[in-house]
């Protein structure tokens, strides 16, 4: 059974371009966390999808969005990208009716120059 | 969800017992204590949790004090991939679905 994978692992982009991570929750979870860790701190909510709509969200502008698709995979889109914008992005999954406890993937770092 | 304090960092020797504390005084009554670790360029790993009774799992246990404003994580055999950075949080029990919120955490480093 995987877990939680992301793609890409790793990703250079230029201040004002656009990016799409992409994450695959693990079998028989559907809802599904993204997080931005900066370097040094710990993870930040952005936001939750479940069901195909943002449930729940974090202290992040606009610029952040994201999408939920029936097969409970997710995107996490980023516009507009600020030097502040590098980070590490991870994903949580967790059953949604009974899981306490969520399951992070490896994460996406990341760098805007 | 409440607040945690905890240490920045601790060190413990391989094969010892590592104890990491954490301070939740404003915990509310319907608030869990989460465990969750950090190991380099990895995600989260969920670890153990309580409410009131002290929990004990294949990884390792949880002591809650009475008054419930602090606990305490034990690792009873610390190994060298034990080192990491390990986040305690308080949040209400998973009736819906909840965002976890990360402090900055314990950089445990078990040294040989």
């Amino acid at each position: 059974d995987a877990g939680v994978t992301q793609s890409p692992t790793h990703l250079i982009k230029t201040r004002g371009q656009q990016v799409t991570l992409r994450c695959s929750p693990k079998s028989g979870h559907d809802t599904v966390s993204w997080y931005q860790q900066a370097l040094g701190q710990g993870p930040q909510f952005i936001f939750q999808y479940y069901e195909e709509e943002e449930r729940q969200r974090g202290n992040f502008p606009d610029r952040f969005s994201g999408h939920q698709f029936p097969n409970y995979s997710s995107e996490l889109n980023v516009n507009a990208l600020l030097l502040g914008d590098s980070a590490l992005y991870l994903c949580a999954s967790r059953a949604g009716t009974s899981g306490y406890e969520q399951y992070f993937g490896p994460g996406t770092r990341l760098t805007v120059t | 969800d409440a607040k945690t304090t905890q240490p920045p960092s601790m060190d413990c020797a391989e094969g010892r017992a590592a104890n990491l504390p954490c301070n939740h005084s404003t915990i509310s009554g319907n608030e869990y204590v989460y465990w969750y670790r950090q190991i380099h360029s990895q995600g989260p790993q969920y670890i153990i949790h309580g409410l009131k009774n002290n929990e004990t799992n294949e990884m390792a246990s949880l002591i809650i004090t009475e008054d419930r404003k602090s606990s305490t994580l034990i690792l009873p055999h610390a190994t060298l991939r034990d080192t990491a950075v390990y986040y305690c949080i308080v949040r209400v029990g998973d009736t819906g679905r909840r965002a976890l919120t990360f402090g900055s955490g314990t950089r445990l480093q078990v040294q040989p």
